[in-house]
């Protein structure tokens, strides 16, 4: 079956080192991968998207890879600061919807 | 105006009860969906709709009943819901959905604390 992974349910950080998040997919090859951030009790917001045919997108201190040979894609966060922690999901399309991923809570730490 | 809308903020209810959650978009987005998100878990797909008609239905209980009265409004009726379907409801819309070439970037409310005693 068609599956998207986040590996890490949890990531911890301390404040100004890049934050790093990992995304696999298996059986299938996206044309896209979209990341969202999720705050506890709110819905998710949409960051970025990247097609299969770009290496990289960036927006200001965010940077997503695309590498369709490992089938993954990495999501950074530089700079980090505690204001974004929050719980982030990678998203694959399916017909005429979204799967999220399990999502990987990030906490930076002060 | 980029925002979607939910109401109630928070619903509580009984085993017994009927009630609505609603949603509302001015995006000009011609593709709604519901979903149900337990804690630490990811959002879970229920209902879309695509140009005010239901495209999908991911098995979800009839309890559960959607109604799209325009393409600006969505609706989720509940009825006779069970204490496990407590959860926060998300209600989203996306500009264009990939059957027409476009991506399905959606755009998420607030959603609605549901509880059911």
């Amino acid at each position: 079956s068609q599956k998207i992974e986040q590996n890490s349910e949890a990531l911890n950080i301390q404040e100004g080192k890049t934050a790093t998040l990992t995304c696999n997919y298996t059986n299938y090859s996206p044309a896209y991968l979209q990341w969202y951030r999720q705050d506890p009790g709110r819905g998710p917001v949409f960051l970025l998207l990247i097609r299969e045919n770009e290496k990289e997108k960036r927006k200001e201190r965010l940077k997503v890879t695309f590498d369709t040979t490992l089938k993954q894609s990495l999501f950074h966060i530089t700079a980090s600061q505690p204001a974004d922690s929050a719980t982030y999901l990678c998203a694959r399309s399916g017909a005429n919807n979204l799967f999220f991923g399990t999502g990987t809570r990030l906490t930076v730490i002060p | 105006d980029t925002e979607v809308t939910q109401t109630p903020k928070h619903l509580v209810m009984g085993m017994t009860n009927k009630k609505s959650l609603k949603c509302e978009q001015h995006m000009g987005h011609r593709a709604m969906y519901w979903y149900k998100q337990k804690a630490k878990k990811p959002p879970e797909l229920m209902f879309v709709y695509s140009y005010e008609k239901l495209s999908i239905n991911e098995s979800v209980p009839s309890r559960f009943s959607p109604e799209c009265p325009n393409s600006s409004l969505l609706n989720l009726h509940l009825h006779a819901l069970q204490p496990e379907d407590s959860a926060l409801y998300l209600c989203a819309s996306s500009q264009d959905s990939i059957l027409l070439g476009g991506t399905d970037t959606q755009y998420f409310g607030p959603g609605t604390r549901l509880t059911v005693l």
